[in-house]
């Protein structure tokens, strides 16, 4: 099984609808990213989580929200989805220690709003 | 003006061919420094990591990083189609997030 999985895959939406996108890990990492990516632009950070406790904003949180629900799951959430939200999604983990921070990235979900 | 820099290619070169992928950078800091391959429609994944200045070789691939030019190299000897992919420089200061440039889209053809 995958260290880093992301469900839905593929999600196509409306305008204005609420997405949850999730990431759940098997790596016992503490921390754990959101990314999207773009042509053109690369990976950009929109969330980060260094423990359960811990929430921060990345590059580009607005339009964004997240939760961490436990160790091992993150979840994004766009609360009223617009079409520039339209990306790939890549959820991340690394354990942050000795003094590199090598991640570990998911599959991704493709995420269309109309 | 962006933390990594990265020629986004696209790069076609014909199989058995060295490739050279660049980034250069602006912080000073970085001090650590990473290569990421991406396969069309999967996620990102590690292929060298290095500390530092200098070189570190594994298999056909080479990492070079120049600190003093800000300047960081990948290079692919004797290429094979399997090596069509985007490649991704990512670095970072330490024990934090990670910079990554834009990409560099490889083809390879045989």
């Amino acid at each position: 099984d995958a260290d880093v999985t992301q469900t839905p895959r593929n999600r196509i939406t409306k305008t204005g609808k609420r997405i949850m996108l999730e990431c759940s890990q098997t790596k016992g990492h503490d921390r754990m990213y959101w990314y999207r990516q773009d042509p053109g632009l690369g990976l950009r950070l929109i969330y980060y989580s260094f423990d359960v406790k811990d929430i921060n904003k990345g590059e580009i949180s607005d339009g964004y929200s997240v939760s961490r629900q436990a160790q091992a799951k993150f979840s994004l959430s766009l609360e009223s989805a617009i079409p520039n939200q339209t990306a790939l999604y890549f959820c991340a983990t690394s354990d942050g220690g000795r003094g590199t921070d090598t991640q570990y990235f998911g599959p991704g979900t493709r995420l269309t709003v109309l | 003006q962006k933390e990594v820099e990265q020629d986004p290619g696209p790069l076609s070169v014909p199989e058995g061919a060295i490739v050279s992928l660049n980034c250069t950078y602006s912080n000073s800091a970085f001090q650590y420094f990473m290569w990421y391959r991406q396969y069309s429609r999967k996620g990102p994944e590690l292929l060298m990591y290095t500390y530092s200045s200098g070189n570190k070789e594994d298999g056909r691939f080479t990492a070079q990083v120049d600190k003093s030019s800000k300047y960081i190299s990948l290079f692919i000897r004797d290429s094979q189609p399997s090596d069509s992919a985007t490649y991704l420089c990512a670095m970072s200061a330490g024990a934090n997030n990670l910079f990554f440039g834009t990409g560099t889209r490889l083809t390879v053809i045989p």
